[in-house]
């Protein structure tokens, strides 16, 4: 237990489909980060926020929207998806960003699209 | 652009002792950290180091020197719980952390 959590664990979408992401962390931190997991690579950070404003933005396609409504929140809203976007997605959280922080993961949302 | 080497898998047995190593080439440096990631599970904090040399702790020491972009991360008195990913990662000059791709570890009775 990290302090971090994720919900769902898992989730099977098609193309079509709306979701999102839910994390929340339980840590008093100030930074948020999502990040996506595939398998034999590297993580990619995809977004970043600090004090609930957004500091970074990978050049994330556009069918993924972050929203971080206080610095204890985050989502990830997904709206039509590729089969390549599926990918363990995990959030982390540290005290701030923009310095030496250790981060804090959630267990992640296997996400699959078909 | 920035790099972050190391193997994709390792074996080792039970009570033995194993290195994983990790190479990086990144546009400045303030750190590496080393992470354990157990199937299906968060990444969990193991160490952070930013200046040369050894930091121990407990079964786990790792290693860094700067000048050669080299750190490893040494396992003793192997335990089957130690089977995981080992994520290596880099604190780049803007304090992003840039990742290692992982090293699955796999340990045999």
């Amino acid at each position: 237990e990290t302090g971090v959590t994720q919900t769902p664990r898992h989730l099977v979408m098609g193309m079509t489909n709306k979701k999102s992401l839910k994390c929340e962390q339980h840590l008093g931190h100030n930074a948020m980060y999502w990040y996506k997991q595939s398998a034999k690579k590297p993580l990619e950070l995809m977004f970043v926020y600090n004090f609930k404003e957004q500091t970074e933005n990978n050049s994330v396609p556009s069918r993924f929207s972050p929203e971080c409504p206080n610095s204890s929140h985050l989502f990830l809203h997904l709206h039509t998806l590729q089969p390549e976007d599926s990918a363990l997605y995990l959030c982390a959280s540290s005290q701030t960003s923009g310095s030496y922080n250790e981060q804090f993961f959630g267990p992640g949302t296997r996400l699959t699209v078909l | 652009g920035q790099n972050i080497d190391q193997p994709t898998e390792m074996t080792a047995t039970e009570g033995a002792i194993v290195q994983i190593n990790c190479t990086y080439q990144t546009s400045g440096f303030n750190g590496l950290f080393w992470y354990q990631q157990h199937a299906g599970e968060a990444p969990t904090f193991l160490s952070y180091n930013v200046l040369d040399g050894l930091e121990e702790k407990g079964r786990f020491s790792s290693f860094l020197s700067r000048s050669k972009g080299y750190s490893y991360l040494l396992l003793k008195e192997l335990q089957m719980k130690d089977s995981a990913s080992y994520l290596c990662a880099v604190l780049d000059s803007n304090y992003q952390l840039i990742w290692g791709a992982g090293t699955k570890l796999i340990i045999k009775p």
